[in-house]
């Protein structure tokens, strides 16, 4: 399997600013992903970063609150922009499509975010 | 919304083996069926995944019925550690035009001493 890193891997934040994550791999990857969970929930997918261009949002996740960067294939960042209490989530970076796992989709340690 | 049904929990004695059923009645003729599993405050683990056949790895075993329509993932010998919400997510493969994993509330299993 990969190796995935994000960094920060918690933070506490106050309204109104914004954060950058970082995720690192340590091989070279077709697909990345941003997901995020919510207390008590299960994961919801934010978008797919896509190297080279805009990244593709679901449904509910908008460019100017969450604009994503994918600049190889290694490595991309989501910011949370203008952040609320309700942005309070574990963020987490996924990859697919690499080596002989290609069906496989590895998932990050993920970053705490607390917005007070 | 998941295209699956798992029970909310599951109890297991450690040393014995865990069977987590997973319903997915609506799945299509391209798709797979994948476990994950997160631990607390983890991210989410990769286990297995299997197309028709039954599948085995160092990890568990997939068995998915002949109609496909449903699949059990068991742990042969579950250990404490193995207490966590598991996962099971249908989805096409990789290069298909729908690959994102979509995330139920999955099946909180517990090992018991």
């Amino acid at each position: 399997s990969a190796v995935i890193s994000q960094k920060p891997s918690r933070d506490i934040c106050q309204r109104g600013t914004s954060l950058t994550i970082q995720c690192q791999v340590d091989s070279q990857v077709t697909m990345m992903f941003w997901y995020r969970q919510q207390p008590g929930q299960s994961l919801t997918l934010i978008a797919t970063a896509n190297q080279g261009s805009e990244a593709t949002y679901e449904s509910g996740f908008v460019i100017d609150k969450f604009p994503i960067s994918r600049p190889n294939l290694t490595f991309s960042t989501l910011t949370v922009s203008n952040m609320s209490p309700e942005d309070s989530s574990i963020y987490l970076c996924s990859v697919e499509g690499f080596g002989r796992s290609y069906n496989e989709q590895f998932f990050g340690p993920g970053t705490r975010l607390t917005v007070l | 919304d998941a295209k699956t049904t798992q029970p909310p929990s599951m109890d297991c004695a450690e040393g014995r083996a865990a069977n987590l059923p997973c319903n997915h009645s609506t799945i299509s003729g391209n798709e797979y069926v994948y476990w994950y599993r997160q631990i607390h405050s983890q991210g989410p683990q990769y286990i297995i995944h299997g197309l028709k056949n039954n599948e085995t790895n160092e990890m568990a075993s997939l068995i998915i019925t002949e109609d496909r329509k449903s699949s059990t993932l068991i742990l042969p010998h579950a250990t404490l550690r193995d207490t966590a919400v598991y996962y099971c997510i249908v989805r096409v493969g990789s290069g298909g035009s729908n690959y994102k994993l979509t995330f139920g509330k999955g099946t909180l299993l517990t090992v018991n001493p």
